[in-house]
């Protein structure tokens, strides 16, 4: 069975300070992981994944993650934040070897950086 | 560039009516989703497609129907609403990789 938790419902930064939102997946086989954010009253938007390859995925605004397959763990970082990056963050799974077709996600964490 | 449209953004339902929520892609995905949204619960998957013709269910699907019949268009149907399907709904779609999510539509079943 695939899953994915985030631990943390809500976490807060001051502007500037590095951040981190933590997310930990199961899946049987291999991972395909995402990291999606979402504005107020908007639709989900693609932050970045991992695939295969370096441990360490760059993506939009700033942000990365460093998958670790022995912590079975995709925490999202960036090292300055910004007021602007305030938002709900979700970090989502798909099982590659089964080839599922469904993308599990977390339960959310909401980012609130501090001016 | 549109992406992926969804319509319409609000509807209020009576308990017993019915609807649909209209979803429509132009990059040529084959992969389309429906999922619900509810505070504090991420986002559950209730139909999906993998091409046209095709439809399988997710997780949450009772309450709901879909059909597949072009590319570009991925319906999603709720007969007999009732006050659980209140929620946010989100139609998404893939070529390979990572999902591109509508805007969302606001469902409040009363």
């Amino acid at each position: 069975a695939q899953s994915v938790a985030q631990p943390e419902d809500q976490v807060n930064v001051a502007e500037g300070n590095p951040l981190t939102v933590k997310c930990t997946y199961s899946v049987s086989g291999n991972p395909y992981l995402f990291w999606y954010v979402q504005y107020p009253n908007r639709g989900l938007q693609f932050l970045l994944k991992y695939i295969t390859g370096d441990n360490l995925v760059k993506g939009s605004y700033g942000f990365e993650a460093e998958f670790n397959k022995s912590q079975t763990s995709f925490h999202l970082k960036k090292p300055s934040a910004l007021v602007s990056d305030s938002a709900l963050y979700f970090c989502a799974v798909r099982d590659r070897q089964t080839g599922a077709n469904n993308l599990f996600f977390g339960t959310g964490t909401r980012l609130t950086v501090i001016p | 560039n549109a992406g992926v449209t969804q319509t319409p953004k609000f509807r209020i339902l009576k308990i017993g009516q019915s609807m649909t929520l209209q979803c429509a892609q132009d990059m040529n995905h084959n992969y389309m989703y429906w999922y619900r949204q509810d505070p504090g619960m991420g986002l559950k998957l209730i139909y999906y497609s993998v091409g046209a013709g095709i439809t399988d269910k997710g997780e949450v699907p009772n309450g709901y129907n879909v059909s597949r019949s072009t590319t570009e268009d991925f319906p999603l149907r709720l007969e007999l609403a009732a006050p659980s399907q209140t929620s946010v709904y989100f139609c998404a779609s893939r070529l390979t990789g990572e999902l591109f999510f509508g805007e969302g539509s606001r469902l409040t079943v009363l």
